[in-house]
């Protein structure tokens, strides 16, 4: 198993649907994260979670909803999406909880999606 | 607000040649700053940690360097090689009582090397 493993790893949607990405880090870590990378500019942080607890959600709109069961597990459900909404979402984890950098940061592969 | 900016924006270069990618920060109070790798339609692969208190790191051929005071980092790529080629992201994390986790990426350097 990778480290952090994404599924899936593209998604098309229409504005009214309903979909969830998942996100699963095997590393042990304690912190999790999902971030937007869309293509007009840098990597965005979305949401924390530091033992399954959010800490941070920076100025998301509500379509998108995070979920994190435990540990390991990160969900983003989203519902409906606009068009501006496509881009690339990648899920990370670190070691580290509290405030501070939490350490290094591993990344997944993205899901790429796609809102018509 | 922490800005990053990386130059150049792109690279192409012959196959062998040592390379040197520019991050720079306006903000000097981080905690670390992490050089990450993007292939194409692929996730982020980290490559180096600094951690503030230090000044390199080094991995096999890669080399990174970090001016805390001047706000500015190098990656040093010697003898590079085709499947060097990718996005190259620099990012930063503010100082303790900052948000876990929150790194500020520049828009990355796209290098290619060619046989």
């Amino acid at each position: 198993e990778t480290g952090v493993t994404q599924t899936p790893r593209h998604l098309v949607m229409g504005m009214t649907n309903k979909k969830s990405l998942k996100c699963e880090q095997h590393l042990g870590h304690n912190a999790m994260y999902w971030y937007k990378q869309s293509a007009k500019k840098p990597l965005e942080l979305m949401f924390v979670y530091s033992l399954e607890e959010r800490v941070e959600n920076n100025s998301v709109p509500s379509r998108f909803s995070p979920e994190c069961p435990n540990s390991s597990h990160l969900f983003l459900h989203l519902h409906t999406l606009q068009p501006e909404d496509s881009a690339l979402y990648l899920c990370a984890s670190s070691p580290g909880t509290g405030t501070g950098a939490g350490g290094e940061l591993f990344f997944g592969e993205g899901s790429r999606l796609t809102v018509l | 607000k922490q800005e990053v900016t990386q130059i150049p924006a792109a690279l192409s270069v012959p196959e062998g040649e040592n390379l040197v990618l520019n991050c720079s920060f306006t903000d000097s109070a981080i905690y670390n700053l992490q050089w990450f790798r993007q292939d194409p339609g692929k996730g982020l692969t980290s490559l180096l940690l600094i951690q503030s208190s230090q000044r390199e790191q080094t991995s096999g051929r890669l080399n990174a360097s970090l001016d805390k005071s001047s706000g500015r980092s190098t990656l040093y790529i010697a003898a590079s090689q085709p499947g060097d080629s990718a996005t190259y992201l620099c990012a930063v994390s503010a100082d303790r009582g900052s948000t876990l986790g929150r790194l500020y990426f520049g828009r990355g350097t796209q290098l290619t090397v060619w046989p």
